[in-house]
């Protein structure tokens, strides 16, 4: 069954660095998320990506934040000078449909950032 | 206001009973999904079960279905014959509309399933 990846599975990075967090969406996917999760915390939108562009995010998208599609098949999320707050697992999601069906909207395992 | 509410925050069952998690929602668009997810401990997410707001009938996944009462906005997932790998953390996530809108999810029910 096809799958959405994330790499790496955990990230330990020093406060201020910048990280990059990968995914690779199913590839008939045209509909790319990023969710993150506080531990022990709901999981919260950050940014939704079509078309080569951002189509929505969430006030927690700041201009901490930036997402890529750098080639045809990864999709990204760049989070600049880490803070103690950024350490969360994100998740990437991808979906097909533009209608209210489920089908296809996939989450992938999810990457576990801490900052130092 | 919640747009997702989840009131259990955690809930006990006895293996191979049945056990049902709460979810009400809140919108006032006619056109939205349900979706319950596992989270288990390793961290991932885990799709179970969707419905549709213009479904005529229940979902059913195995041993998971979904009470959707409409006028009242609830959607709360049944699991029958609980196994010790159901232990998890639930949530009830809603998506509004027909475009591409995200997931606004619940806070969670952390089910413990004993033996």
């Amino acid at each position: 069954e096809p799958e959405v990846t994330q790499t790496p599975s955990h990230q330990v990075t020093q406060m201020g660095q910048e990280v990059i967090l990968r995914c690779v969406p199913i590839s008939n996917h045209l509909y790319f998320y990023w969710y993150r999760q506080i531990l022990g915390q709901k999981v919260e939108f950050l940014v939704s990506f079509y078309n080569n562009e951002i189509s929505e995010k969430s006030e927690i998208f700041d201009d901490q934040f930036s997402v890529e599609r750098p080639d045809g098949s990864n999709f990204t999320l760049k989070i600049r000078s880490t803070k103690l707050e950024d350490s969360a697992m994100y998740f990437c999601a991808s979906s097909k449909a533009t209608d209210t069906t489920n089908y296809g909207y996939t989450f992938g395992s999810g990457t576990r950032l801490t900052v130092v | 206001a919640q747009k997702i509410t989840q009131t259990q925050p955690g809930m006990f069952v006895q293996e191979k009973e049945a056990v049902t998690l709460d979810c009400t929602y809140d919108t006032s668009d006619p056109s939205y999904g349900l979706f319950w997810y596992k989270q288990p401990s390793s961290g991932e997410m885990i799709f179970l079960i969707y419905q549709g707001s213009y479904d005529q009938q229940n979902a059913t996944e195995g041993r998971y279905s979904l009470n959707f009462q409409k006028a009242r906005k609830s959607a709360n997932l049944v699991i029958s014959a609980s196994q010790l790998g159901d232990s998890a953390m639930y949530f009830c996530a809603m998506r509004e509309g027909t475009g591409n809108t995200p997931l606004v999810f619940g806070k969670g029910t952390r089910l413990s399933v004993i033996a």
